[in-house]
Order: C-alpha cells, then structure tokens, then sequence
C-alpha cells in the first residue's frame, strides 16, 4: 500500500512564529488532505488538496503530486493551533494516514 | 446539518462482552468510513463502504469484528467477544467523493 510520511514528527514553536510541515507519498494519489486533531481528539478537517494550493485564512497548503508531497503552512501561529497535523492519502476513495506531526505552541 | 454522528461518546465494557457503536452519516454522503486510532499504531482504516456496499475490509483485525451498513445514513462497527487489545478511539468518517472526509467526535472504548 501507499507510505506516508509526515515530518518533523514534533514542533515546538513560540506563539506568532510560521512553520511548514511536510507529507510525502509513495505512489501517485488521487486524495490527499491535511486533518488537525485538536487536544480534545476531535479530527478536523483543514483541506481537501489532491493537486494545486489552497488558502484559509492563516492556513495554506500546497501539494505537488507529481513529486508526491504535500506541505501545510502554518503562519502567525497561536497557542489554539496546537495537536497533531496528520496527512492522508489515497488512490481511491479511502485514504491512508500519516503518523501526524505533533504541534506545540507557547504563549 | 449535524455533521457525522457517533456513539456512545465513551464505552467501558468487560472483557468477552458484545460491543457496539454507531455511526450516522451526514445526508447525501454515500461513502463511510471506520478508522481505529491507537498511539502504537496511529490511524488505521478498518472497514470502507460505497453506496451501503463493503469495498474493502482487509484493515479489519479478526473475525471478532464486523460491520453494516443497514441503509444510507447509518452504519455498526460490533466487537463480539471484546478483548482488552481492542481498546482504542473509534471514528468513522462520511463523504461525498471527491470532497474530502468529515469525521465524527469518536468513541473511546474501553475493554477490561
């Protein structure tokens, strides 16, 4: 099957800092989106980005399928943007997660 | 609309007992989606299905597991008999392809 992985594994940033945190694939998708599960355990959904670059608000991302990975850019982060940031993926309709990359920010 | 519905929101059971939990999918989603979160082994995508139809069941871990999809909108994940290595968060997710996944708030079971 299809490998994720998602790096760094974990991220320690100062409130208002940006961070990129990465996804690559194995294989060629046709799904790929980026989930923010928040300190309570709920998964949310951040973007639905298979190709191209999509924006909301601080948030952006980018995915290059043709060199098979993804980023997520954080900007101005704040202390609620903290979790874990996992990738999914997939050639049909059901999807592959990453380990996540475990976001930390301080006040 | 409600977004996906899952329950019981939290599940303590003895060890050899049935276990059941639920999930309602967003109106006009026609895929779902079970996944088991662990912190050994991360999210893993247990049972998929399409139009109520199983596509694929390879993540389901034994026969001790089972899933259905009775009509369009609600589906079971059951455990008969529960062990204490099933223990774990539960979450389905709906879809409407190519839109992406939504996922319910999760059951957290429990097997002693």
């Amino acid at each position: 099957g299809i490998q994720v992985e998602q790096s760094p594994p974990d991220l320690i940033l100062q409130e208002g800092a940006n961070s990129t945190l990465r996804c690559n694939f194995s294989d060629s998708v046709n799904n790929l989106q980026w989930f923010h599960q928040n300190p309570w355990g709920q998964l949310i959904n951040l973007f639905y980005i298979p190709s191209g670059t999509k924006q909301n608000g601080r948030l952006s991302a980018t995915t290059v399928a043709t060199e098979r990975y993804s980023l997520l850019y954080i900007s101005s982060s704040q202390t609620t943007d903290s979790g874990v940031y996992f990738c999914a993926v997939g050639r049909t309709n059901d999807m592959r997660f990453g380990a996540g990359t475990r976001l930390t920010v301080k006040p | 609309d409600a977004g996906v519905i899952q329950s019981p929101r939290h599940e303590v059971t003895e060890m050899g007992q049935e276990v059941t939990l639920r999930c309602k999918l967003i109106s006009g989603h026609n895929s779902l989606f079970w996944y088991r979160q662990t912190m050994m082994r991360g999210l893993e995508l247990l049972i998929y299905f399409n139009n109520n139809v199983p596509i694929d069941d390879s993540g389901m871990p034994e026969d001790r597991f089972s899933a259905k999809m009775p009509n369009a909108s609600f589906s079971t994940l059951k455990i008969q008999p529960s062990e204490p290595r099933d223990s774990a968060v539960y979450f389905c997710a709906s879809s409407l392809h190519p839109y992406g996944y939504t996922f319910g708030s999760g059951t957290r079971l429990t097997v002693v």
